[in-house]
């Protein structure tokens, strides 16, 4: 079955800084790996997608990178703004259960001004 | 834009009542998702559908809840009888599942509270 798993839980960092957020997966055999921002109180908004076949996606001041065989993926916020401010959750679909997403429990962000 | 569209947004109910959420998915996708969420729980597959046909239903409580699809442009979630137990924030997703991309959109959710 499954697993992903978020480090850390929650991060408090002060605006500018460059940060990275980790998931890691059990099971090497998926389709693609999605990372999704959730501000409180709102839906899940799609941030990248990566393809099983690809290394990493870049939209903006994101970078998402893929390591398939270790099972981990990063997402790169570079420069980070208080408007980051959001939980991240990563979520992969497995080739062995369909469309569904396993999620993580996602990294709490807090940029402070 | 295309979007994932949800009603009601909010809606609070007293235990017993029926509870009926709607989904309007993106057009062109074909297979539409129902989560839940809730502090304790995170997020939870309901029950999902490809090309208006369900495909997994496991995570429903098979006594109140049913799911279903009218048409490619609807699907809805009821709740019949709603509990307190049953509080949460419900989600509607839709994706094109194309080879091997499997990608999902969410909709904004209806917060639903069981009096």
């Amino acid at each position: 079955k499954q697993e992903v798993t978020q480090i850390p839980a929650a991060l408090s960092v002060p605006e500018g800084e460059n940060l990275v957020l980790n998931c890691s997966f059990t099971d090497s055999a998926i389709y693609n790996l999605q990372w999704f921002r959730q501000d409180p109180g709102k839906g899940l908004t799609s941030l990248l997608l990566i393809q099983s076949s690809q290394r990493e996606q870049t939209s903006g001041r994101l970078n998402a990178s893929l390591d398939k065989s270790s099972g981990r993926s990063t997402l790169y916020i570079a420069a980070s703004q208080p408007g980051d401010s959001a939980t991240y959750l990563c979520a992969v679909a497995g080739e062995t259960s369909g469309s569904r997403l396993t999620f993580g429990e996602g990294t709490q962000l807090t940029v402070n001004p | 834009d295309a979007r994932v569209t949800q009603t009601p947004r909010d809606k609070v109910t007293e235990m017993g009542q029926e509870v009926t959420m709607r989904c309007q998915p993106i057009l062109g996708h074909n297979t539409v998702f129902w989560y839940r969420q809730t502090m304790m729980q995170g997020l939870e597959l309901l029950a999902y559908f490809r090309n208006r046909a369900p495909l997994d239903d496991s995570g429903m409580p098979k006594d109140r809840f049913s799911a279903e699809m009218p048409d490619a442009t609807l699907a809805t979630l009821k709740i019949q009888p709603s509990e307190p137990r049953d509080s949460a924030v419900y989600f509607c997703a839709s994706g094109l599942v194309l080879g091997p991309k499997h990608e999902q959109f969410f909709g904004p959710g209806t917060r639903l509270t069981v009096l």
